[in-house]
C-alpha cells in the first residue's frame, strides 16, 4: 500500500525551528518529486518546496532562507524543517510526491499540525 | 511568485453547473502544460481531480472538466451534488521550477 505517514503535531515558541517527518512506504521514493505544502487556519493551501530525486531542491522564495528539506534514504523519510517560527507559521504541513514531470500531487501524507505560540 | 487568484466562493443548486476560474500569468497558468486541480473536502487531504490542463484521473467523475484561455484556467462541475462541497485549488508550475496554488475557491451546494 502505497502511503505517506508524518510525525505528529509539534507546539514550538516563537523564534524556535520545527522537523516534520514524512515515511514513504509501498513505493520507491527516490524516484519520486517529494513536495511540502502547508494550510493555515482559515487559509489557502501553500507550495514550500520540493525534494526532487538527484537531491536538488527547490523553494518557495516566500520560505528561502528558513525552509531546508533533506532525505533519509535508508528510512525512506523526507524531512522539513523551519526556522525563525513565528506564530502565522502554525497550520497542517504536508508531504506529497508527484511522479517527474508529472505535476500531480497524487500521495498526500496526512498532515502534522504546526502551532507555534508563546 | 504570488499565488493565483481565485474566487473565494461559488454556489449552485443540485444539478446544477458552475465554473471556478484562475488566473495567473503568461508564465504559469497561461504557458504551462502542468496546470492542475485539487479538491480539498475539510479534515481530509486534497486530491488530483485535474491534471494537464484538462485531462482527468481515473476514477474522477466525468462531471468534472477544464479548460484554459488565455492567463486563466476554469474549473466547471456539471450536475452539481452535494458532495462536490469543498475547497477548490488550481496549481500551477513555474518558470522558476517550483510550483504555485491558486488562494483557493469554496464551492458550496445551496
Amino acid at each position: 500500500q502505497v502511503q505517506l505517514v508524518q510525525s505528529g503535531a509539534e507546539v514550538r515558541k516563537p523564534g524556535a525551528s520545527v522537523t516534520v517527518s514524512c515515511k514513504a512506504s509501498g513505493y520507491t521514493y527516490t524516484t519520486y518529486f517529494m513536495h511540502w505544502a502547508r494550510q493555515a487556519p482559515g487559509q489557502g493551501l501553500e507550495w514550500m518546496g520540493v525534494f526532487k530525486p538527484s537531491g536538488n531542491t527547490g523553494y518557495a522564495q516566500k520560505f528561502q532562507g528558513r525552509v531546508i528539506l533533506t532525505r533519509d534514504t535508508s528510512t525512506s523519510t523526507l524531512y522539513m524543517d523551519l526556522s525563525s517560527l513565528r506564530p502565522e507559521d502554525s497550520a497542517i504541513y504536508y508531504c506529497s510526491r508527484e511522479a517527474p514531470g508529472s505535476g500531480v500531487f497524487d500521495i498526500w501524507g496526512q498532515g502534522t499540525m504546526v502551532t507555534v505560540s508563546a | 511568485q504570488s499565488a493565483l487568484t481565485q474566487p473565494a466562493s461559488v454556489s449552485g443548486s443540485p444539478g446544477q453547473s458552475i465554473t471556478v476560474s484562475c488566473t495567473g500569468t503568461s508564465s504559469d497558468v497561461g504557458s504551462q502544460k502542468l496546470v492542475s486541480w485539487y479538491q480539498h473536502h475539510p479534515g481530509e487531504v486534497p486530491k488530483v481531480i485535474i491534471y494537464e490542463v484538462n485531462k482527468r484521473p481515473s476514477g474522477i467523475s466525468d462531471r468534472f472538466s477544464a479548460s484554459r484561455s488565455g492567463n486563466t484556467a476554469s474549473l466547471t462541475i456539471s450536475g452539481l451534488q452535494a458532495e462536490d462541497e469543498a475547497d477548490y485549488y488550481c496549481c500551477s508550475y513555474t518558470p522558476s521550477k517550483i510550483y504555485v496554488f491558486g488562494t483557493g475557491t469554496k464551492v458550496t451546494v445551496l
